[in-house]
């Protein structure tokens, strides 16, 4: 019963490298997020899915691109990382009924240097 | 679009006393959900309690409650007997029922501590 996985928990990544954050879900969910969290401004939505082959921008999509192939995985690619993405990102996902509760990865903390 | 505010960002409270975290929003919708979320120092996002807008009738979980005030759009959560695990930040959250995607949209937080 693994709920939401996110890979990997930790990481440090130079100024202008690359990475993608993987996300995966095995409730059979619709809805996938990825979201951002730094400290005083709380979470903030960066892409979101509505179900596989989709997506679409949240709040604060920019320097960040997603992907959704197979319904339970949602990726989050950094093309060219800057200081600005240091942050702690975390996955969720959702039936598509809006009463539902959003279950949550357990976070990803990212640094840039 | 919808906007979270929590205008404490600290707050304490006396181990086996009452506290009360304050939330309120912006929407111009009717039907909606709220949420209350936990994150403790391991990260994890917890859901605590959640309120359906067409419900007048205050959600209540054990030690947790909210007072739901639909036309002042304020959705507070009074945790009774506080116990050391209560302390943890805590996230009002907003869910919308018509917008695409029915996005989640956090307030800033509190941090609770809890003194023993």
């Amino acid at each position: 019963n693994a709920g939401v996985t996110q890979t990997p928990k930790f990481r440090v990544l130079k100024t202008g490298q690359s990475m993608t954050l993987l996300c995966a879900q095995d409730m059979n969910h619709e809805y996938m997020y990825w979201y951002r969290q730094d400290p005083g401004m709380g979470l903030r939505l960066i892409h979101y899915s509505v179900g596989e082959g989709t997506t679409a921008k949240g709040e604060v999509p920019d320097g960040y691109n997603v992907s959704r192939l197979k319904k339970q995985n949602f990726l989050l690619g950094l093309e060219s990382a800057a200081p600005s993405q240091t942050s702690v990102y975390f996955c969720a996902s959702s039936y598509q009924v809006g009463r539902a509760e959003a279950f949550f990865g357990q976070g990803t903390r990212l640094t840039v240097v | 679009a919808q906007t979270v505010t929590q205008s404490q960002p600290e707050m304490s409270v006396q181990e086996a006393e009452t506290v009360t975290l304050s939330c309120t929003y912006d929407t111009s919708e009717s039907d909606y959900y709220l949420f209350w979320y936990k994150q403790p120092p391991s990260r994890q996002m917890i859901l605590v309690i959640r309120q359906e807008a067409y419900k007048q009738q205050n959600a209540t979980e054990n030690r947790f409650s909210v007072n739901f005030q639909k036309a002042a759009k304020s959705f507070s959560l009074k945790i009774s007997d506080s116990q050391l695990g209560d302390a943890a930040m805590y996230f009002c959250a907003y869910r919308s029922l018509r917008e695409y995607g029915n996005k989640l949209v956090f307030g800033a937080g509190t941090i609770l501590r809890v003194k023993s």
